[in-house]
């Protein structure tokens, strides 16, 4: 059974870096053809994809957000880590990591969100 | 960068109905397509991948179907467990959603 959970802060301030750790299990991230990504949802409003890592390190970033992400993996931890740096009121959003099977092309596996308040 | 837009935004329906959700990429994207329900509060979840699969435990009331730029999800005979919101999502280049229709009850 694959689970994954977000973490980090709750609240950031305007201009301050959002660091979001998320954290699996029942799949390895060495696996050939898995990936995570990270994708939010300000309150009422679309999804937005974000980054994905795959298992070979190779990273995809959305390129409206690209200049403000990092993902990174710690295969050894069993996590995937998000930093949004320069944060914004309009950044708040529920944050969501997801696991893309093995050589597929969709999110089969969700975390349960957290939610980020960007207020100063 | 590759924009995928849904129509309609939002859609009333009552329980029986078959109701068809659209959803256009700005440039091809093959089957690379898949359709997500979420419902409040809620993780989204898969409903259809690669433009017409059905992951396992998904109903056969939700179908798929297009190639190209022009997609669609139909919902066969909608039950009170269908009222959520839909969502495109291109998996060609990166995996950008669409804005999202919401299915009421009417």
């Amino acid at each position: 059974q694959i689970t994954l959970k977000e973490s980090g802060p709750t609240l950031v301030k305007p201009t301050q870096t959002l660091t979001l750790t998320c954290t699996f299990s029942g799949f390895s991230l060495s696996t050939s053809g898995v990936g995570v990504g990270w994708i939010r949802q300000p309150p009422g409003k679309a999804l937005e994809w974000l980054a994905l890592i795959y298992w070979d390190d190779d990273k995809r970033y959305s390129p409206s957000l690209k200049s403000r992400l990092t993902i990174t993996k710690d295969t050894s931890k069993n996590q995937v880590v998000l930093t949004m740096t320069n944060m914004d009121p309009v950044d708040t959003a529920t944050y969501y990591c997801a696991h893309r099977p093995p050589d597929l092309y969709y999110f089969d596996s969700w975390g349960q969100g957290a939610l980020v308040t960007v207020s100063s | 960068d590759i924009q995928m837009t849904q129509s309609p935004s939002s859609l009333s329906a009552s329980v029986g109905d078959r109701v068809t959700i659209t959803c256009r990429a700005s440039q091809s994207i093959n089957t690379y397509l898949n359709w997500y329900q979420q419902k409040p509060g809620k993780a989204p979840k898969v409903l259809i991948h690669a433009a017409s699969s059905l992951p396992g435990g998904v109903p056969s009331r939700f179908t798929g179907s297009g190639s190209g730029t022009d997609f669609t999800l139909t919902i066969s005979s909608l039950q009170p467990e269908d009222f959520a919101t839909y969502y495109c999502q291109q998996s060609y280049s990166t995996y950008a959603f669409g804005q999202g229709t919401k299915l009421e009850i009417k």
